[in-house]
């Protein structure tokens, strides 16, 4: 079956340095989607991405982050100069369909440890 | 502004019992709603979509109703196993793909 792919599974940065998460979607999806998770807290929504366009961000989603399908497979997250509060586990998903009632394929995350 | 509330407290349950999961939510019109499950460490993966003129729907062993006038859902999980064990998350679509979680309830099932 088809799955969604994350590397690395874990990243460890310092503060104030570049990280970029990479994501393999599913391969005839369109929608992409990041999601993170701060240790013990909900699955927030950062951004929908399609037709290589942002479709909807959240507040989180502020400048420093930026996301890109720079090929056609690969997905990336690229968060410029990180804080101690971006560390998390972030995940990529991605769906046939942009709408409410698709499935969201999620991807086995990466953890990212910011020190 | 939009809420979605789950029991935060764990729900330990004997294996072979019936586990019910609470989701209610606050200023949403949702046409339907979804439930993931989520294992340690790991993302969240689809269980079941429900939508606002089903009043219940069955997959396996789980179940799921939908009250739009109470603005609740509730997740069964029939004759359980340890191997449920996991969180159980529910989710809307706070607009078009977005999806927006609920914290989850840890479902723990013993021998």
């Amino acid at each position: 079956e088809p799955e969604v792919t994350q590397t690395p599974s874990h990243q460890v940065t310092q503060m104030g340095q570049e990280v970029i998460l990479r994501c393999v979607p599913i391969s005839n999806h369109l929608y992409f989607y990041w999601y993170r998770q701060i240790l013990g807290q909900k699955v927030e929504f950062l951004v929908s991405f399609y037709n290589n366009e942002i479709s909807e961000k959240s507040e989180i989603f502020d400048d420093q982050f930026s996301v890109e399908r720079p090929d056609g497979s690969n997905f990336t997250l690229k968060i410029r100069s990180t804080k101690l509060e971006d560390s998390a586990m972030y995940f990529c998903a991605s769906s046939t369909q942009g709408v409410g009632t698709d499935t969201q394929y999620f991807g086995p995350g990466t953890r990212l440890t910011v020190l | 502004s939009q809420k979605i509330e789950q029991n935060s407290e764990a729900l330990n349950i004997q294996e072979g019992k019936t586990a019910t999961l609470t989701c209610n939510y606050t200023n949403y019109s949702p046409a339907y709603l979804q439930w993931y499950r989520q294992d340690p460490g790991r993302g969240p993966v689809f269980l079941l979509l429900i939508r606002e003129n089903e009043k219940e729907k069955r997959k396996e062993r789980l179940k799921v109703t939908f009250d739009t006038t109470l603005k609740q859902s509730l997740f069964h999980i029939t004759a359980s196993q340890p191997a449920d064990s996991a969180t159980y998350l529910c989710a809307l679509a706070a607009s078009w793909g977005k999806l927006q979680f609920g914290a989850g309830t840890q479902v723990v099932v013993t021998p």
